[in-house]
This record gives structure tokens, C-alpha cells and sequence, in this order.
């Protein structure tokens, strides 16, 4: 198995713009996760699926942040507009619920600079 | 969830033992101790993870003590690559009502040395 997968490795931007970040978890995986790690804040879970639906976005940080997840092999970040606050390395992961144990498996992040 | 206490950063001799402490005292009892660490610029790794008993793995060993609140992840043989950021969560059980989710504290640095 390829392992996450998360698309692009890098994006820079300019303020304002719109940007969209992409994540395909492990095949057969039924929690998604999306973190961001910055140097102040460290890493925070910002939004998590199960079964492709929401079940809790109360880490996302404002209405400029939106996920979404249409199918089991994909997902969405989306940031719109983007500021110069959101750079930071966010993070795409994905679990299994089918034992009573929590192993996650990451993503090699996405590093975004807003400029 | 339980609130982790772990010291900001360690150092350990490459050869020798790491061993990375844990305080999680208001840790109950259907809550699990799990470890990932992280490496400079890449996604955490789950490393392992422990109810009651002593675990150990390919990557490390987990001690929990009798009352559960505090463990030490053990790396026995640490080596230059094992240098990165140590986390240590507590959580429930899927299944538990909870959803899987894990909350990362600022976790330990550990630095090996030639």
C-alpha cells in the first residue's frame, strides 16, 4: 500500500486567493483526519470523517476553512480567501475502526505559504 | 480526555537506552496510552501503544505502571535516526463513544548524540 497520500507537497500563494488541498487515505481506512502544525500552536486536529461524513469540524479555525470528502478514497481541504496566519504544514491521516486501539497513519503534509 | 505531562526535551548517548516519561494521572480506566513520534518534516508514526500491560514491539518497548498513571516509552538501542519528537496521548477505545480522535500535546524532543 502506498500509504496517505497528500497532494501538493508544497504551495505557495498570495493572500487572498483560494487554495485546495488533497488527500487520498489508505484503502479501506474509515477515519479521516486533518491536522495543522505550526511552530506556535503545534499540531491541532482541525476537521475528522468517518464513513466520509463529518463528525467533528470543531478545530477548524473559521468559515474560511472547508473540508470535504465525496468518496472513501478522497478528500478536500479548501481555504478561501487565504491569509498569511494559515501558512503552516497540514496534515492528512486515515485509521481503521475495526480494532479498539487508535493507529493513524500520516500523510507526508502539505507545506502552505501565504504570502 | 486525559491531559499528558511530558518533559520538554531529553538527550540520550546513540547506543543506549531512551527512556521517555509520561505522567497521565486522571488517565481512566478505558483509556489507552498510545506513543507516535515525529521526525523533522514528515508526518508522525505511530510507534506503540498499551492498556495495563508492558508492551513491546519491533520500535520499543511501553511500561505503565500498577496505577496507570505515568509510563515510559523505552527505544533500547537508540540510534542518530531516532532523533525526532516524542508524543504520548491517552484516549478511549473505538467503540467507547468515542470517534478516534487523538489530541497532541508539545510532546518531548529527543536529541541522540554520536
Amino acid at each position: 500500500d502506498a500509504g496517505v497520500i497528500q497532494s501538493p507537497r508544497h504551495e505557495v500563494t498570495e493572500m487572498g486567493q483560494e487554495v485546495t488541498l488533497r488527500c487520498k487515505p489508505i484503502s479501506g481506512h474509515d477515519y479521516l483526519f486533518w491536522y495543522r502544525q505550526t511552530m506556535m500552536r503545534g499540531l491541532e486536529l482541525l476537521i475528522y470523517f468517518n464513513n466520509n461524513v463529518p463528525i467533528d469540524d470543531s478545530g477548524m479555525p473559521e468559515d474560511r476553512f472547508s473540508a470535504k470528502m465525496p468518496n472513501a478514497s478522497f478528500s478536500t481541504l479548501k481555504i478561501q480567501p487565504s491569509e498569511p496566519r494559515d501558512s503552516a504544514v497540514y496534515f492528512c491521516a486515515s485509521s481503521l475502526s475495526d480494532r479498539a486501539y487508535n493507529e493513524q497513519f500520516f500523510g507526508p503534509g502539505t507545506r502552505l505559504t501565504v504570502l | 480526555d486525559a491531559k499528558t505531562t511530558q518533559p520538554p526535551s531529553m538527550d540520550c548517548a546513540e547506543g543506549r537506552a531512551a527512556n521517555l516519561p509520561c505522567n497521565h494521572s486522571t488517565i481512566s480506566g478505558n483509556e489507552y496510552v498510545y506513543w507516535y513520534r515525529q521526525i523533522h518534516s514528515q508526518g508522525p508514526q505511530y510507534i506503540i501503544h498499551g492498556l495495563k500491560n508492558n508492551e513491546t514491539n519491533e520500535m520499543a518497548s511501553l511500561i505503565i505502571t500498577e496505577d496507570r498513571k505515568s509510563s515510559t516509552l523505552i527505544l533500547p538501542h537508540a540510534t542518530l535516526r531516532d532523533t525526532a519528537v516524542y508524543y504520548c496521548i491517552v484516549r478511549v477505545a473505538y467503540g467507547s463513544g468515542n470517534t478516534g480522535k487523538l489530541i497532541f500535546g508539545q510532546g518531548t524532543t529527543l536529541q541522540v548524540k554520536p
